[in-house]
This record gives structure tokens, C-alpha cells and sequence, in this order.
């Protein structure tokens, strides 16, 4: 089957615009993460849903930053009067146990390349 | 703190060669260790997956080790490709919410 898919691949947008980037996860995943790499650094995770349950949103940076995930399923991540630190690559992966599983597998989309001029 | 800590930062070989890679880490409680291969545009895909009872995990020409008492693992690419040219994302999983807690990757060159 399809593997987990983000739109858009790539986003130029003005300092100060709002924009959200989507991610289509397995069918069938549970788990859904969305993660920030910046350039030259590690993935920095950003917020995990699991199901039903109430999300974990420890990781995203400001209050600028939100995600939800309608049905279970499909997930946006919205990043609101965004700034030139902001410019980085998001990418979102899935997962059909809970990320404390031992073998729970990720796997991850291509990722949206975000650009704040 | 929980960290994990990438070595080298980057690494030219010419095909054909075999080359290590290392990964320590400080995560308490510990999970398990993935490693990740990240082409260039790419997300990252799972090479291996091992817990704290695994000591070796072989997937083709990568294998990859894990000394749970030293915090120690390494990924070892044999007779390498010119397709082998990525970076090498080393992930714990463990802390108290079982976090998923990644190394900054090793950028591999292979040259022919």
C-alpha cells in the first residue's frame, strides 16, 4: 500500500503568513508524529497523537505552533505568523503501535521543505 | 539528559570499502536503538530496530551492534555502494514517556 504522503514537498511563504502543511498517514496507523529537521541538526520532535487519546504536544516550540488530527487519520500541522527560524523541514511519520512499543516501526513521509522569507 | 551523539559527523570512502559508525548514548530508561538511513531529500527509513537483549542485528550489508552495559552502538556498512551515500540517523527510544530521542546523523560520501 501507500506509504505516508505530506503536502505541499515545498513552501516559500512571507515572514509573518500563516501555513499548514498536511500529512496522510499508513492506513491503519494509530500513531502519528510530526518532527522539525532544521539544517545540519537532528530531527526535533514537535507533537505525537495516539488514537483517541489526548495528544502530546510537549515539543513544539511556541504557541504559534499547533496540530490536530481529524478522524483519526489525516493530520495538519499549522504554524501561525511564522519567522525566518521557522524555516526548516517537517516531516511526519506513522506508526501502527504506540511509540513505547519495543518494536514499534516509524515510518516517515518525504517531508515539506518550509521557506520564510 | 537524555542524549545521543553521533560519530563521525561525516565520512568519505571510496566504493567498496567497509566503514563503522558509532552512537552513544545517555537515555535512561532505555527502549530500544534504530538506526535510520536518510538519502538526501528524503525521509529517513529503518535499517534495524534492536532492544536492550540484542546484540546484533544484520539487515543485508548493514549490521548493527548494541552494548547496552557500555551505551554503546555501531553500524557497520560492508563493501559499500555508491547508493550507501546518506546520512546515518542513530534514535533511542526510552526516558519516561518513551520518547524517541535522535542523534544528529553521520553524512556518509561514497566516492568510486
Amino acid at each position: 500500500g501507500a506509504g505516508v504522503s505530506q503536502s505541499p514537498s515545498n513552501k516559500v511563504t512571507e515572514k509573518g503568513k500563516d501555513v499548514e502543511l498536511r500529512c496522510d498517514p499508513i492506513s491503519g496507523h494509530t500513531a502519528l508524529y510530526w518532527y522539525r529537521q532544521s539544517l545540519g541538526q537532528g530531527l526535533e520532535f514537535l507533537i505525537y497523537f495516539q488514537g483517541n487519546s489526548a495528544p502530546d504536544k510537549s515539543g513544539l516550540p511556541s504557541d504559534r505552533f499547533s496540530a490536530e488530527r481529524t478522524g483519526g487519520s489525516v493530520s495538519t500541522l499549522t504554524i501561525q505568523r511564522t519567522q525566518q527560524e521557522d524555516s526548516a523541514v517537517y516531516l511526519c511519520a506513522s506508526s501502527y503501535l504506540p511509540r513505547d512499543s519495543s518494536y514499534n516501526e516509524q515510518f516517515f513521509g518525504p517531508g515539506t521543505r518550509l521557506t520564510v522569507l | 539528559k537524555n542524549q545521543v551523539e553521533q560519530s563521525p559527523q561525516s565520512l568519505i570512502i571510496l566504493e567498496g570499502k567497509n566503514c563503522t559508525l558509532q552512537c552513544n548514548y545517555t537515555v535512561s530508561p532505555f527502549s530500544n536503538l534504530r538506526w535510520y538511513k536518510q538519502d538526501t531529500g528524503r525521509g529517513p527509513v529503518s535499517l534495524t530496530i534492536m532492544t536492550f537483549s540484542e546484540n546484533t542485528k544484520s539487515n543485508g550489508r548493514y549490521t548493527a551492534t548494541l552494548d547496552a552495559d557500555t551505551k554503546q552502538s555501531s553500524l557497520h556498512i560492508t563493501a559499500s555502494q555508491l547508493s550507501d551515500s546518506a546520512s546515518y540517523i542513530c534514535v533511542v527510544t526510552g526516558g519516561s514517556q518513551g520518547n524517541l530521542i535522535f542523534g544528529k546523523g553521520t553524512k556518509l560520501s561514497v566516492k568510486p
